[in-house]
């Protein structure tokens, strides 16, 4: 098994312009999130989805959409991006169901100039 | 929101040390995980904890649920250098509800380990 992968590994955007990270994982988790971790910030939890089909807010979900169309993908979209959303994003699964233990990916780190 | 002070914030010592951390809650905590990330990866699940007093062991690793719920010890035996790594702890709110989303992360211990 996989597990959680992300896509791309890293990416360097202009200020203004878009982009997709994709998250898939392949352990049949119910829930997905995505993170996103700045110094001294720790991790923080921008969208996250209870199953197929639902998403929801975050601690910080401004500048940031997501969708889950598929049960192992969840994919985050930044339509404008800023130099404030400069940081290492990571997505996590967790099975559901009561148990909360949450697997994540490897991350991608994005810079937007 | 609540918040978790996780302690020290960083960890110079020397291969062969024991070492310890924490992770303080300001509300009570009925789930307690930590985990560790090495440079340019993605935290790895070391331990979860679930009861008050729960004590559990994953190799070197022994990690320890509080009586009181609002903390959490981490104590990593005799140290390799493949230890270095940040060490976070994540904790879910015993008022969240049942809701099993949403974790509460510390902001890391950093462990640096000299050969």
């Amino acid at each position: 098994n996989a597990g959680v992968t992300q896509t791309p590994k890293f990416r360097v955007l202009k200020t203004g312009q878009s982009m997709t990270l994709l998250c898939a994982q392949d352990m049949n988790h119910e829930y997905m999130y995505w993170y996103r971790q700045d110094p001294g910030m720790g991790l923080r939890l921008i969208h996250y989805s209870v199953g197929e089909g639902t998403t929801a807010k975050g601690e910080v979900p401004d500048g940031y959409n997501v969708s889950r169309l598929k049960k192992q993908n969840f994919l985050l979209g930044l339509e404008s991006a800023a130099p404030s959303q400069t940081s290492v994003y990571f997505c996590a699964s967790s099975y559901g169901g009561g148990t909360i233990e949450q697997f994540f990916g490897p991350g991608t780190r994005l810079t937007v100039l | 929101g609540q918040q978790l002070n996780q302690s020290p914030q960083s960890m110079f010592i020397q291969e062969g040390e024991d070492v310890s951390m924490n992770c303080t809650s300001s509300s009570i905590f009925n789930t307690w995980l930590w985990y560790k990330q090495d440079p340019g990866e993605g935290p790895v699940l070391l331990i979860a904890l679930y009861k008050a007093g729960e004590l559990t062991s994953n190799g070197r690793l022994t990690a320890q649920f509080g009586i009181t719920r609002k903390d959490s010890f981490l104590n990593i035996s005799a140290s390799i250098p493949s230890d270095v790594g940040i060490y976070f702890c994540a904790g879910r709110d015993f008022n969240s509800g049942g809701s099993n989303y949403k974790l509460t992360f510390g902001k890391g211990t950093l462990l640096t380990v000299n050969p």
